[in-house]
């Protein structure tokens, strides 16, 4: 049975930092593109970050770009993402997801979500 | 970015069929995908490249379309069924989502 966990949320202050992390079970973690989305009751659900196979490839979100980093240790079967210079509106609950094998188009499993708060 | 339009809400009986739109801002080809969330839960895959069904999802639900009008069918809807209905888009980066339709069974 595929399982994402993620751990590592909580509340910060603007312009700290935070970790997400997202541990993987049930499938060969290494064959497959991972992906962070996030929700929030305004504006819904938003893709924020993906990451290749090998970690080689990453792509964001405009609006995290230079901020967010996903990164991955296949070793560990383990996704994360480190969230620097927080700001109010990344106040969200953040899902760990995967890609599909081969595929960026869409997402076929989902972690429960853990939630973020920025806020002085 | 390519915004998804959703209707908010609906509300049916069950046993009855249900039909959820999507409308793209720009033409997605058949890059539209449908997820179910339940209150308090994650998404779930229900259907991929507009009109395939994943694996484990019933029958009962189907997708259509394609360019920028696409539909999700729920036949018949059953009480478990309610929840809230998100599109989502692959053909422009970046990936988004609709507003989702919330589906409320009478």
């Amino acid at each position: 049975e595929v399982q994402l966990v993620e751990s590592g949320g909580g509340l910060v202050q603007p312009g700290r930092s935070l970790k997400l992390s997202c541990a993987a079970s049930g499938f060969t973690f290494s064959n497959y593109g991972m992906a962070w989305v996030r929700q929030t009751p305004t504006k819904g659900l938003e893709w924020v970050a993906s990451i290749s196979t090998g970690g080689g490839n990453t792509y964001y979100r405009d609006s995290v770009k230079g901020r967010f980093t996903i990164s991955r240790d296949n070793a560990k079967n383990t996704q994360y993402l480190q969230m620097d210079s927080l700001r109010s509106e990344d106040t969200a609950t953040y899902y760990c997801a995967r890609h599909p094998y081969n595929n960026w188009d869409y997402f076929d499993y989902w972690g429960q979500g853990v939630m973020v708060t920025v806020s002085s | 970015d390519t915004v998804l339009t959703q209707s908010p809400a609906l509300a049916v009986s069950p046993g009855e069929r249900v039909t959820i739109s999507c409308r793209a801002s720009e033409s997605v080809s058949t890059l539209m995908h449908w997820y179910q969330q339940k209150p308090g839960q994650q998404p779930t895959l229900l259907i991929y490249l507009a009109s395939n069904l994943e694996s484990g999802v019933p029958a009962r639900f189907s997708g259509s379309g394609s360019g920028t009008d696409f539909t999700l069918t729920i036949d018949p809807v059953e009480a478990d069924d309610t929840a809230t209905y998100y599109c989502q888009q692959s053909w422009n980066d970046p990936l988004t989502f609709g507003s989702g339709t919330k589906l409320e069974i009478k």
